[in-house]
């Protein structure tokens, strides 16, 4: 089945801790996003990217970073420089960036939790 | 300041009813909107879109509804079933190319009663 993995689905950081979250898609999408959700709240665009080797910052960069070196793989970091990174976290991807509207497609989530 | 909003946090319903659940918008550039079920513990999960030269799109017992001129987005469920309880985002889409994003709501808690 085509689709887009979250791995872990449950994470724990230590302070001062950077931890990695893995988005894989098999999908052959162009784009790809992560979102952070937080209890009650929609979602709020850290990351997104629309081509390989390149991504831009959403609304919440700070304390975050993120490379995009293959199609299929958008790996999300959480720094230390985040100081609130307890959170659902959510990958997303979509055929193409911006050309066309189309909708983003999500994974299941990674949810994160300080220790 | 613009945003996507809704008007109701919470609706519950029983089984076999239609549920509508609204959305306000309040940029009118705006040209695509979604709506997004996501049910506990997972990511959301596409329902419909539509585009802003349409004002009415139908899927299988889904209705979405656009009126730009009061900037107000419904979703319609034709006979609620247990199965449809979940958390119902609206998101917009902003800008073209390189700045696209959508911009999501809060959400609205359905609950179906049996």
């Amino acid at each position: 089945d085509g689709g887009i993995t979250q791995s872990p689905k449950y994470l724990f950081r230590k302070e001062g801790q950077n931890v990695t979250l893995s988005c894989e898609q098999n999908l052959n999408h162009d784009a790809m996003y992560w979102y952070r959700q937080d209890p009650g709240q929609g979602l709020r665009l850290i990351y997104y990217s629309h081509i390989v080797n390149d991504f831009q910052k959403g609304d919440i960069a700070e304390g975050y970073s993120v490379s995009r070196e293959k199609k299929e793989s958008f790996p999300l970091t959480v720094t230390s420089a985040q100081k609130n990174p307890t959170a659902f976290y959510l990958c997303a991807s979509s055929p193409q960036g911006g050309v066309s509207n189309q909708p983003q497609h999500f994974g299941d989530g990674t949810r994160l939790s300080i220790l | 300041g613009e945003s996507v909003g809704l008007h109701l946090p919470t609706l519950s319903v029983q089984e076999g009813d239609n549920s509508i659940i609204n959305c306000a918008y309040s940029n009118s550039a705006s040209d695509y909107f979604i709506w997004y079920k996501q049910e506990s513990g997972k990511g959301p999960q596409f329902i419909i879109d539509i585009r802003s030269n349409m004002d009415k799109r139908q899927g299988q017992r889904v209705t979405v509804l656009l009126n730009k001129t009061v900037k107000h987005l419904s979703l319609q469920i034709a006979a609620t079933q247990p199965g449809d309880s979940a958390v119902y985002f609206c998101a917009e889409k902003r800008g073209g190319g390189s700045n696209y994003k959508l911009t999501f709501g809060k959400g609205t808690l359905l609950t179906v009663n049996p």
